[in-house]
């Protein structure tokens, strides 16, 4: 889940396994979210995202699931690669708030173990 | 598309020294946005421009901080001068609507 201190939560799973990341998210207006890949050195990565009218999106190999009710946003990644291994970071903003609007949570870090 | 490109990848500098980091943001993203990440305070906005105007500047740090987009595909991002407490990795992020897409990064050492 979000961290809400200084230390980066983890998330260590088996090659091939799935993997769910989780963020809880705070402002109840919030209606478009975002989850970013950071891989080690390089800018956060657009994967997938989600609009408050929809609770599941599906992407290659990637899962979105949004619970309005208790501000909970999921991701699901599938037979989990070694490339898998990165910070994964949930953001937030509301429609008409743009790019500037975005939040995001601290992040956390999935490593793959061969 | 290149992407959002910056430079330079690495700087190491003295405290009190002038640095300033570029952006060259994705041609037609009429957004640029400047973020600093530290393990301590993860990603943190320290401005943005709109249409190459600065739109909110409320997270820049202090008056050693400051940036400007002359044109459409050009962006700095100034310290002077710089202390060990700004070392951290700098991105320049632009954005089509509310998708920010991001530079791989300025890694600022401030010895």
């Amino acid at each position: 889940g979000e961290s809400v201190g200084l230390h980066l939560p983890t998330l260590s799973v088996q090659e091939g396994d799935n993997s769910i990341i989780n963020c809880a998210y705070s402002n109840s207006a919030s209606d478009y979210f975002i989850w970013y890949k950071q891989e080690s050195g390089k800018g956060p990565q657009f994967i997938i995202d989600i609009r408050s009218n929809m609770d599941k999106r599906q992407g290659q190999r990637v899962t979105v699931l949004l619970n309005k009710t208790v501000k909970h946003l999921s991701l699901q990644i599938a037979a989990t690669q070694p490339g898998d291994s990165a910070v994964y970071f949930c953001a937030e903003t509301y429609s008409g708030g743009g790019a500037d609007g975005l939040t995001f949570g601290k992040g956390t870090h999935l490593i793959i173990q061969p | 598309d290149a992407g959002v490109i910056q430079s330079p990848r690495h700087e190491v500098t003295e405290m009190g020294q002038e640095v300033t980091l570029r952006c060259k943001p994705i041609s037609g993203h009429n957004s640029l946005f400047w973020y600093r990440q530290t393990m301590m305070r993860g990603l943190e906005l320290l401005i943005y421009f709109n249409n190459n105007v600065p739109i909110d500047d409320s997270g820049m740090p202090e008056d050693r901080f400051s940036a400007k987009m002359p044109n459409a595909s050009f962006s700095t991002l100034k310290i002077q001068p710089s202390e060990p407490r700004d070392s951290a990795v700098y991105f320049c992020a632009s954005s089509y609507r509310e998708k920010l897409f991001f530079g791989s990064g300025t890694q600022l050492s401030v010895l």
